[in-house]
């Protein structure tokens, strides 16, 4: 079975643009979860969507945002781009029956973002 | 402080055993869990212990659980150079609005060493 796929890898982007990042789960597996990885904070839990909708939401600004589409494939974004934004964003996809860290999470490589 | 803490680096000889501790703040928690995550790689579920369990065996791992103290640990016997990696405590907190939010600690870096 594959296992949870990112892409892109790494990205390089400047202050102001925005970004959109794409992880495809695990086939059978309804959520994803998205987290953003940094040095100085550690790791922290952005949202998770579990059949297109958003069912839990962590500290960020709205500047973050995601979607899920029927097929769990799901994409975050985050517009005007700050250098803290530079990270390393994880996904994790789960089949998602009680929700985010109640059922086993298979995270993917990670997207690595330079912010400039 | 923060709701996860861990120390941030251990430092092993081959072959001895490793112990990683962890403290909680949330005393709800029902499920608290232990991943490891290698250089360049996402993180990998190794094990989890219930909130009413106090320890758990699998293979060369074992986890203590002291609720009263919310104290976990995470011991590697027979540590090996592929057992290198940051290693994370995590567990769902429970927000003021109800939610249950997965939070990690920052990770111990542990360096086998021959």
């Amino acid at each position: 079975k594959a296992g949870v796929t990112q892409t892109p890898r790494y990205l390089i982007k400047t202050r102001g643009q925005q970004v959109t990042l794409s992880c495809s789960p695990i086939s059978g597996h309804r959520s994803v979860s998205w987290y953003q990885q940094t040095p100085g904070q550690g790791l922290q839990f952005l949202f998770e969507y579990f059949s297109e909708t958003q069912r839990n939401k962590g500290n960020f600004p709205g500047r973050f945002s995601g979607r899920q589409f029927s097929n769990s494939r799901s994409e975050m974004n985050v517009s005007t781009l700050e250098l803290g934004d530079s990270a390393l964003y994880l996904c994790a996809s789960s089949t998602g029956l009680a929700g985010a860290l109640y059922n086993e999470q298979f995270f993917g490589p990670g997207t690595r973002l330079t912010v400039l | 402080g923060e709701d996860v803490e861990q120390s941030l680096f251990l430092s092993v000889r081959e072959g001895d055993s490793s112990v990683i501790n962890c403290t909680y703040t949330d005393s709800s928690s029902t499920y608290l869990y232990w991943y490891k995550q290698e250089p360049g790689a996402g993180l990998q579920l190794l094990t989890y212990i219930f909130s009413n369990m106090d320890m758990k065996q699998d293979q060369r791992l074992t986890v203590l659980l002291n609720k009263k103290d919310k104290h976990l640990s995470l011991r590697i016997a027979d540590t090996q150079t592929g057992d290198s990696a940051i290693y994370f405590c995590a567990h769902p907190l429970k927000e003021s609005g109800g939610s249950y939010i997965p939070t990690f600690g920052r990770g111990t870096s542990l360096i086998v060493h021959p």
